[in-house]
C-alpha cells in the first residue's frame, strides 16, 4: 500500500479481555515501530523490529504486551488481560534503511478499554 | 540517546512566522536533527531533517549552529492549519536506532 495502515481504528475492550492490533507497514521498510499514546501526550516507544527481530522491546509497560514480526512485514501487538491504563492510541510506524531517518506513521488505533 | 528540550508551547498569528527551537546539548556525531508534526487524530508526519547548517524545503526551514547543540525549526507565513504538536528528536541514521519522542511544542495559531 501507499502508506501504514492500522487494523482496528477503533477498539473498546472491556477490561480483562485480550486484543490484537495490526501494523502493515510500507512494502520493504526494514525498520518497524510501535508507540503507545496518552491523551495531550506525546507518543511513547515500546518496542521496535528490524526485520523480523525485535531490537528492543524495553518500553513494553508490562508482561502483558507482546509483539511480534513473524516475516518482517506485518506485525501485530497483543495485550493480555487489557486494564485501563492500557486505554490510550497504539501508533506503528515503518522507516528504510539508510541516512534518511524519516518513519511514516499510521493512523493508529485507539483503544478504549472500560 | 540524546534529550531534546523545546518550549511546551507557543501562539502566533496568521501570516507570521513561527521560531521553535529546540536544545539537544548530547547530540552525538551520527545523529540526524529531524522534526515532526502531529494533527489530532493523526500520526506524526515526518516534516525536515538536517545534520549541520540550513536545510530548506517546502515546508519549512531548520537552522542547526556548529556546534549543533539546538536547532530552530522555521515555519514561513503560517496559516491556522498549522496550528498542530511540533517534535524535535535526534535520530541515529542507523537503520537499527530508535526513535525517541518527546513531550513536543503545542502551536496554537490564531486569525
Amino acid at each position: 500500500g501507499a502508506g501504514v495502515s492500522q487494523s482496528p481504528r477503533y477498539k473498546v475492550a472491556k477490561r480483562g479481555q485480550d486484543v490484537a492490533l495490526r501494523c502493515d507497514p510500507i512494502s520493504g521498510h526494514v525498520s518497524l515501530f510501535w508507540y503507545q499514546q496518552a491523551l495531550g501526550q506525546g507518543p511513547e516507544f515500546l518496542t521496535y523490529f528490524q526485520n523480523e527481530a525485535q531490537l528492543d522491546k524495553s518500553g513494553l509497560p508490562s508482561d502483558r504486551f507482546f509483539a511480534e514480526r513473524p516475516e518482517g512485514s506485518v506485525s501485530t501487538l497483543k495485550i493480555q488481560r487489557t486494564q485501563q491504563e492500557d486505554s490510550a492510541v497504539y501508533l506503528c510506524a515503518s522507516r528504510h534503511t539508510g541516512e534518511n531517518t524519516e518513519a511514516f506513521f499510521g493512523q493508529g488505533t485507539r483503544l478504549t478499554v472500560v | 540517546l540524546a534529550k531534546t528540550t523545546q518550549p511546551i508551547s507557543m501562539d502566533s498569528y496568521e501570516g507570521q512566522e513561527v521560531n521553535i527551537t529546540c536544545s539537544h546539548n548530547n547530540i552525538a556525531t551520527n545523529d540526524y536533527i529531524t522534526w515532526y508534526q502531529q494533527f489530532p487524530s493523526q500520526g506524526p508526519r515526518f516534516i525536515i531533517q538536517g545534520y549541520k547548517t540550513k536545510v530548506t524545503n517546502e515546508v519549512a526551514s531548520l537552522f542547526i549552529p556548529a556546534d549543533r547543540k539546538s536547532s530552530t525549526l522555521s515555519l514561513p507565513r503560517v496559516s491556522l492549519s498549522d496550528t498542530a504538536v511540533y517534535y524535535c528528536l535526534v535520530v541515529s541514521y542507523s537503520s537499527a536506532s530508535k526513535i525517541i519522542f518527546g513531550s513536543g511544542t503545542r502551536l496554537s495559531i490564531r486569525p
